[in-house]
């Protein structure tokens, strides 16, 4: 597809589970972004990844989250031990190499529901 | 501690007439700024932006203006359509780290026929 995709939209797990999130980008777009964003707020940054690698990480809340992204394209974000507040739309983006200033393409996210 | 600000919740205009949004921030550092609208069960999309260097900047029917002596923009639509009535993002970033956007809380536009 044309744009950043985005599965499952979805997701009703159980406290303590684990969840995994998939994002597929835009094809070319070397920069990839996720964002999580709660009922009533703006997204919040989580993790930056420019190629294989994250460049930034200092978003994640802790140790429980985790992020791949192995042939520098599509990437998973994954949660271990899920909390109930963890529900909220995990969205993620990306961009072309050098786009600077945060023009960023986003998915529709994957809605997470904690029970 | 909310870097970016978006104070008014929701906003209704009547079609045809002006929509402004406002927007501030408290971090100096900021020195690119954008805006994103968001329909329901859609990620947000771009729409306009600003770099520090300038204090208005044009696309259409929409119009940023950035005050930084202020630290305050707003986002100026105009004529306002039904097809405007979204949820819009204030979003701010420093060059030196410009991948990490700081967004405000969104203020819901609903434009009246």
């Amino acid at each position: 597809g044309a744009g950043v995709s985005q599965t499952p939209s979805n997701k009703v797990t159980e406290k303590g589970k684990y969840v995994e999130l998939r994002c597929d980008p835009i094809s070319g777009h070397t920069a990839l972004y996720w964002y999580r964003q709660s009922l009533g707020q703006g997204p919040e940054f989580l993790i930056y990844f420019q190629g294989t690698g994250a460049a930034d990480d200092s978003g994640l809340p802790n140790d429980r989250f985790f992020a791949v992204r192995p042939e520098g394209s599509v990437s998973t974000l994954k949660i271990q031990r899920t909390e109930r507040g963890d529900s909220a739309v995990y969205l993620c983006a990306s961009s072309l190499p050098g786009a600077g200033g945060g023009e960023l393409f986003f998915g529709e996210g994957s809605r997470l529901t904690v029970l | 501690d909310q870097q970016v600000k978006q104070n008014s919740p929701s906003l209704s205009v009547q079609e045809g007439r002006i929509s402004i949004l406002n927007c501030d921030y408290t971090n100096s550092m900021f020195d690119y700024f954008l805006w994103y609208k968001k329909y329901p069960a859609e990620g947000p999309t771009f729409l306009i932006s600003i770099s520090s260097i300038k204090d208005k900047n044009e696309d259409g029917r929409f119009t940023v203006f950035l005050n930084k002596s202020a630290k305050h923009l707003s986002l100026h639509i105009v004529p306002s359509q039904p097809g405007d009535s979204a949820v819009y993002f204030c979003a701010a970033a420093s060059m030196d780290s410009n991948y990490q956007l700081i967004w405000g809380a969104g203020t819901k536009l609903i434009i009246k026929p």
